[in-house]
């Protein structure tokens, strides 16, 4: 039943190292978007992707990259980890008009980064 | 840039209390307004959406324009109601991008 997946729980990284968070989803969704969660801030929005090889920034992207090479497929990369992207990351998909449906979220993934 | 804003970080209710759950936004168009719901250790899940004027495990959500607010409300509130809540909108020259508000952690006491 598990839609959106996100490939791991917990992560613990360095500072300095380059990171890449995946996201699958196998609904056929257009959109993808990858959001921090941290206390008393909520979600906010870092990158999303209309389409393949497509990509918008969200509101907060400095110090993140993403990839959308398929469809079904959107990678998060912080290109060197800081203490400061220590968070919760979610992952979610929508159709085009998801306007109507809303978002399927991911699980998340706990990174802490050392 | 449309703003969510969800003023009570904390809400604690006795249960068989009524809850409301107060969300404001800044937009002064016509966005599509969401509740979401993240119970403990699960994911972030749909609760109910403006345009479908649902009810869904016993909450209502009513657009008030003039006031600019989506407020969540349920007469009584059950102990497995206690999760954080957060309020989103989405404007119409977004696309589907959603703007979340700060969430309401909701602890219903026994």
């Amino acid at each position: 039943d598990v839609k959106v997946t996100q490939s791991s729980r917990y992560l613990v990284k360095r500072t300095g190292e380059k990171v890449f968070l995946e996201c699958v989803q196998d609904m056929d969704h257009e959109n993808m978007f990858w959001y921090r969660q941290d206390p008393g801030l909520g979600l906010r929005l870092i990158y999303f992707s209309y389409d393949v090889k497509m990509k918008e920034k969200g509101d907060i992207p400095e110090g993140y990259s993403v990839s959308r090479e398929k469809k079904e497929r959107f990678s998060l990369i912080l290109e060197s980890a800081s203490t400061n992207q220590t968070s919760m990351y979610l992952c979610a998909s929508s159709r085009s008009w998801g306007r109507l449906y809303g978002y399927t979220f991911g699980s998340g993934t706990r990174l802490t980064v050392v | 840039a449309q703003r969510v804003t969800q003023p009570e970080k904390l809400l604690s209710v006795f249960k068989g209390a009524p809850v409301e759950l107060k969300c404001n936004y800044s937009y002064s168009g016509s966005p599509e307004l969401f509740w979401y719901v993240q119970y403990s250790r699960q994911r972030l899940q749909l609760l109910l959406r403006h345009i479908s004027r649902e009810s869904i495990k016993g909450f209502t959500a009513d657009l008030n324009k003039g006031e600019t607010s989506f407020h969540l409300k349920k007469p009584f509130a059950q102990e497995e109601d206690s999760a954080m809540y957060y309020c989103a909108s989405q404007e119409e020259t977004s696309g589907s991008r959603l703007t979340f508000g700060e969430g309401t952690q909701l602890t219903v006491n026994p």
